[in-house]
This record gives structure tokens, C-alpha cells and sequence, in this order.
């Protein structure tokens, strides 16, 4: 079976471009989190949806920071304008329902960005 | 401050030689769960254990849970170069649906 699917797998970019990010999560999982991972602060969960429903934002960083799942198969992260504090590996992970409980999720290799 | 924090921070052993992990995390669990890094690729999830298990295998994977301590140890036996890796453990917020938290991560160099 296909994993999660991301990309670009790399993008390099100037500051105030308008960066997206892709994600084809794993066919019949319910949840989709997205992800970003630096040096300084780890692995940082952004946002993630349930049945392309956003469920918790919190993790966005700003405004610049927009995610979108208009169906169950297709996922996008959008930084709008960039800038270089945005450079780091953004991960998308999905994973099934498991009712009450957390179920393991399975993460995409990443897109590593950077913003120039 | 995050949930989890794993000790120590990066490990260097022999092949051969057993590794061991440790996570420490604040408040209540439902699960706690393990995964494993390769350089330059995404998260592998190893093992998940409930909060009412003390004990996991799994292959040469043992992972052990202590509530009371609000700790957990993975174990690595026998370990091999292929083992190298960056290990990060991760915890639920109990009633925190579906949202982990991940710690900083050891990251362990097992040498031929």
C-alpha cells in the first residue's frame, strides 16, 4: 500500500513568495496532521483535521499560516507571504479512527523548505 | 514545556550492545507510543503501549511504561548499524483526543 504521499519534497524559495505544501494522506484514514520540525523546537503539531474537518489549530503559527482538506484524498499547507523563519521540514501524517484511543500514525518523508 | 523528554539525548554503542531510552512526560496518558527517525526521512511508528501496560515487545524491542513515575524506557537489544536513528517517544493528552506530543528525541549512532 502507498504511504503518505508529500510534496514538493524540496522547495526553496525567496521570502514573501507564497509556499505550498501537498499531502496525500493514506486511503481510509480519518485523521490528517500536519507538522513542522526545526532544530531549535522539535517536532511542532500545526494542525490536523478529522474527516477534513479542522479539529485544532492551535499549532498554527500566524495568520500567514493556512491549511486546507477539501476532500478525504488531498491536503495543502499554505505560508502566504513566507519568510525565513518559516525554513523547516514540514511533515504530514494520517492515521485511522480508533475511537477513544490514539492509533499510530504514519508520516509522509517531509518537504524540507527553505526561505531565502 | 513539552509533554515528553527523552534521556539522554543522543547515545553512542557498539554493534551488538543493548540501548536504552528513556521518556519522561507531565500529566495523565491514555497511550504512549515510540517511533523511530532515519536521517532526511519521516517518523516510523515502533510500538504503542496503554496506559494500563507495564510491559511491550516487540523483535528486539522492549518497551516498559511506569504511571507512577510518568516514565518510559525503550530497549534496543542486540543492536545493529541500521539501528542509527534519532528515537522520539510521544504521549497522548489523556482526553486530548487524537493530538500527540513529541519529545526532542535521542539520537542514537550504533558503530560497526
Amino acid at each position: 500500500d502507498a504511504g503518505v504521499i508529500q510534496s514538493p519534497r524540496h522547495e526553496v524559495t525567496e521570502m514573501g513568495q507564497e509556499v505550498t505544501l501537498r499531502c496525500k494522506p493514506i486511503s481510509g484514514h480519518d485523521y490528517l496532521f500536519w507538522y513542522r520540525q526545526t532544530m531549535m523546537r522539535g517536532l511542532e503539531l500545526l494542525i490536523y483535521f478529522n474527516n477534513n474537518v479542522p479539529i485544532d489549530d492551535s499549532g498554527m503559527p500566524e495568520d500567514r499560516f493556512s491549511a486546507k482538506m477539501p476532500n478525504a484524498s488531498f491536503s495543502t499547507l499554505k505560508i502566504q507571504p513566507s519568510e525565513p523563519r518559516d525554513s523547516a521540514v514540514y511533515f504530514c501524517a494520517s492515521s485511522p479512527e480508533g475511537g477513544n484511543s490514539n492509533q499510530p500514525q504514519h508520516f509522509g518523508d517531509g518537504t524540507r523548505l527553505s526561505i531565502l | 514545556s513539552q509533554q515528553g523528554e527523552e534521556d539522554p539525548q543522543a547515545l553512542s554503542i557498539q554493534e551488538g550492545e543493548n540501548a536504552t531510552m528513556n521518556c519522561s512526560y507531565k500529566t495523565s496518558i491514555n497511550n504512549l507510543q515510540w517511533y523511530r527517525q532515519n536521517s532526511g526521512r519521516g517518523l516510523v511508528h515502533l510500538i504503542l503501549i496503554r496506559s494500563n501496560e507495564r510491559e511491550k515487545h516487540s523483535g528486539r524491542l522492549r518497551v516498559t511504561l511506569d504511571t507512577s513515575k510518568k516514565s518510559s524506557s525503550l530497549l534496543i537489544t542486540a543492536s545493529r548499524a541500521a539501528d542509527t536513528a534519532s528515537y522520539f517517544c510521544a504521549t497522548d493528552l489523556s482526553g486530548g483526543y487524537n493530538k500527540l506530543i513529541f519529545g526532542a528525541g535521542t539520537r542514537l549512532a550504533v558503530h560497526p
